[in-house]
């Protein structure tokens, strides 16, 4: 069965430091996509990135940056020279193309961030 | 603007009572879900409808209901049967298929009195 895994349940930094979200998944399927949404305090939850099974490019956007690598089932997010409005609850999710998963997002525990002023 | 919107942000119910959670969506998305949220636990599917008078149970789908008359209306119905529905209630939508992502409403927080 498909699992994601967010081992650290809260993340506590002072601005301007970098921080890195573990995200580390498991699924039969070699065709499959994985997520990352940001939940602010405002409760909705934010689409920040797509990356499918068959790209393993690492990917930068402005202060963030995503490491995928299928070798250790991972795709990690990591914000860098982190800012107070990065504060909330960040939650990988992953979709698989076969089985009774299809059409459906499986999400982690999700990791709250905190970055102190 | 295209969007999903919850409603009410915050809902009080007394217990016993059945209390109906609102989601509507004007993306032309053919699917839409319902998600729980509790402290420590992320979330966890209710229900979800991949079309129009269909709609599959998720994990946790005991002392709810929905309905799909529309497309772009998901009502969700917190029954009595639902021993601890104190909660944060998410509503998404999506193209139906695999490696779509979600679109969110803002959620309504539920709290029984």
């Amino acid at each position: 069965a498909q699992k994601v895994t967010q081992a650290q349940t809260e993340i506590s930094v002072v601005e301007k430091e970098d921080v890195t979200l573990d995200c580390v998944y498991e699924t039969r399927d070699t065709t499959y996509y994985l997520f990352w949404y940001k939940q602010p305090p405002s409760g909705e939850l934010v689409f920040l990135i797509r990356r499918n099974s068959f790209d393993e490019q690492n990917e930068i956007s402005g202060r963030y940056s995503w490491n995928f690598q299928k070798s250790t089932s991972s795709f990690n997010f990591t914000i860098t020279a982190s800012q107070v409005v990065d504060s909330a609850v960040y939650f990988c999710a992953l979709s698989e193309i076969g089985g009774t998963s299809y059409g459906k997002l499986t999400f982690g525990q999700g990791t709250i961030l905190t970055v102190h002023p | 603007d295209g969007g999903i919107t919850q409603s009410p942000k915050y809902l009080f119910r007394k217990e016993g009572q059945n209390v109906t959670l609102s989601c509507e969506q004007n993306l032309n998305h053919d699917a839409m879900y319902w998600y729980r949220q509790d402290p420590g636990q992320g979330l966890r599917l209710i229900y979800y409808s991949q079309i129009v008078n269909d709609f599959q149970k998720g994990d946790i789908a005991e002392g709810y209901s929905v309905s799909r008359e529309k497309k772009e209306s998901f009502p969700l119905t917190v029954t009595s049967a639902q021993k601890n529905p104190t909660a944060f209630y998410l509503c998404a939508s999506s193209i139906w298929g695999a490696g779509y992502g979600y679109t969110f409403g803002s959620g309504t927080r539920l709290t029984v009195v």
